[in-house]
């Protein structure tokens, strides 16, 4: 049973737009979501965080959204750019350990 | 070297032979990892080492057999594997202190004919 969801295998947005990125997660004793973003023959890099504490983390054109009654979280990417065309991958973690679940990733494509 | 690195990145093999996947993290971190990943199935981890010592081992296979020597390396070894162990095999690192940010390698795309 996959603890961390990524319902929509790909996605595709116009250079310039906004590009939202759904994760949904079922163990509530997750604390700390992170997205991580891969190219083809790279390893996954991490690109921003949020805690249980927080419903909102930006980093630049980059913002988490954390919805803890819904068990859902999202990553806005906005202006979208071409180079963030890339496997996104949702991952969850618990209290006081290292182990990462990740989502099966959403492929996103953005065209000029 | 920077990061974390993987050899080799590529590795074709056969059933009966044997074989190492090799990480090293340049990072000073205390925790290493390894990572199955297969086309359209999450990341699977398979091994976690925490100071050298291993903390987790996700019901891999026998065939699977970790090694980590000291706190920057750590071996995957291989034998008799098959097919359907074909995949991207990811080692990672993190800072305990660093709530579980893992820096990833580039991946050994590993065949088994």
């Amino acid at each position: 049973d996959q603890q961390v969801k990524q319902n929509s295998p790909s996605l595709s947005v116009q250079e310039g737009r906004i590009s939202i990125l759904n994760c949904d997660y079922t163990n509530s004793m997750f604390d700390y979501f992170l997205w991580y973003k891969k190219y083809p023959a790279e390893g996954p890099t991490f690109l921003i965080s949020i805690s249980s504490i927080k419903d909102k983390n930006e980093d630049g054109r980059f913002t988490v959204f954390l919805n803890k009654s819904a068990k859902h979280l999202s990553l806005h990417i906005v202006p979208s750019q071409p180079g963030d065309s890339a496997v996104y991958f949702c991952a969850a973690s618990g209290v006081n350990t290292d182990k990462l679940i990740f989502g099966t990733g959403t492929r996103l494509q953005v065209f000029p | 070297e920077t990061g974390v690195t993987q050899t080799p990145r590529h590795l074709v093999m056969g059933m009966t032979n044997k074989k190492s996947l090799k990480c090293e993290q340049h990072l000073g971190h205390n925790a290493m990892y390894w990572y199955k990943q297969s086309a359209k199935k999450p990341l699977e981890l398979m091994f976690v080492y925490s100071l050298e010592e291993r903390v987790e081992n996700n019901s891999v296979p026998s065939r699977f057999s970790p090694e980590c020597p000291n706190s920057s390396h750590l071996f995957l070894h291989l034998h008799t594997l098959q097919p359907e162990d074909s995949a991207l095999y990811l080692c990672a690192s993190s800072q305990e202190a660093h709530l579980n940010e893992q820096f990833f390698g580039p991946g050994t795309r590993l065949t088994v004919l």
